[in-house]
């Protein structure tokens, strides 16, 4: 196992159309975390699931983009009519989570960067 | 408003020095905090991290304190090598581990000069 893997590595989008990203989180791991990062910022969280369950979505989370992850092993984040204030690298993470086991930490992905025209 | 706050944007420190990075936050629920490296065109990369009902932790040249009343942690890498530059990020959850949401701060970016 090689970590969290996200695809594609780079998205260019015209203002208006829909993109998807992808995330393969660490095969053993249960939660699997979506966070947004922008030029001179840290991660912002955006949503987060235990196996196909979404747990929280955050207020940054218009209702433009959804984020679904099915048989809770990959999960897919949609942006509908992206706008250029999406552009942004969209970082996945991943964590074993054990209901308050202390000690555990997310494992990120390399992220996917958008650029919307 | 911003939990977590990075206030220095750069550091700079000779190689073979400390480095110190600093970090508050203003959530008093916060009780378990992290640290995570991150190289350009890379995901962040966890380092180190430290729960609430301790006030040290070591790893290697990381040390990671934490000032509860103070609410004020710090992360000390020495020897401080050239490979460490980086963008550091201070990152706080309130479910006593890293398996709920983070908070980030803005990060610090370490320049260590050989």
């Amino acid at each position: 196992d090689t970590g969290v893997s996200q695809d594609p590595r780079h998205k260019i989008t015209k203002r208006g159309q829909n993109v998807t990203f992808r995330c393969d989180p660490i095969s053993e791991h249960n939660r699997l975390y979506w966070y947004r990062q922008t030029l001179g910022q840290g991660p912002e969280f955006l949503t987060y699931f235990q196996n196909e369950a979404q747990l929280e979505k955050s207020r940054l989370l218009s209702d433009r983009f959804s984020a679904e992850r099915p048989k809770g092993s990959f999960s897919t984040l949609e942006i509908q009519r992206t706008e250029q204030g999406d552009s942004a690298m969209y970082l996945c993470a991943s964590s074993l989570g054990q209901g308050g086991y202390m000690g555990e930490t997310q494992y990120f992905g390399p992220g996917t960067r958008l650029l919307v025209l | 408003d911003q939990q977590v706050k990075q206030n220095s944007p750069s550091l700079s420190v000779q190689e073979g020095r400390i480095s110190i990075l600093n970090c508050d936050y203003t959530n008093s629920m916060f009780d378990y905090f992290l640290w995570y490296k991150k190289y350009p065109a890379e995901g962040p990369t966890f380092l180190i991290s430290i729960s609430s009902i301790k006030d040290k932790n070591e790893d290697g040249r990381f040390t990671v304190f934490l000032n509860k009343s103070a609410k004020h942690l710090s992360l000390h890498i020495v020897p401080s090598q050239p490979g460490d530059s980086a963008v550091y990020f201070c990152a706080a959850s309130s479910g006593n581990s890293g398996n709920t949401p983070l908070v980030f701060g803005k990060g610090t970016r370490l320049s260590v000069i050989a």
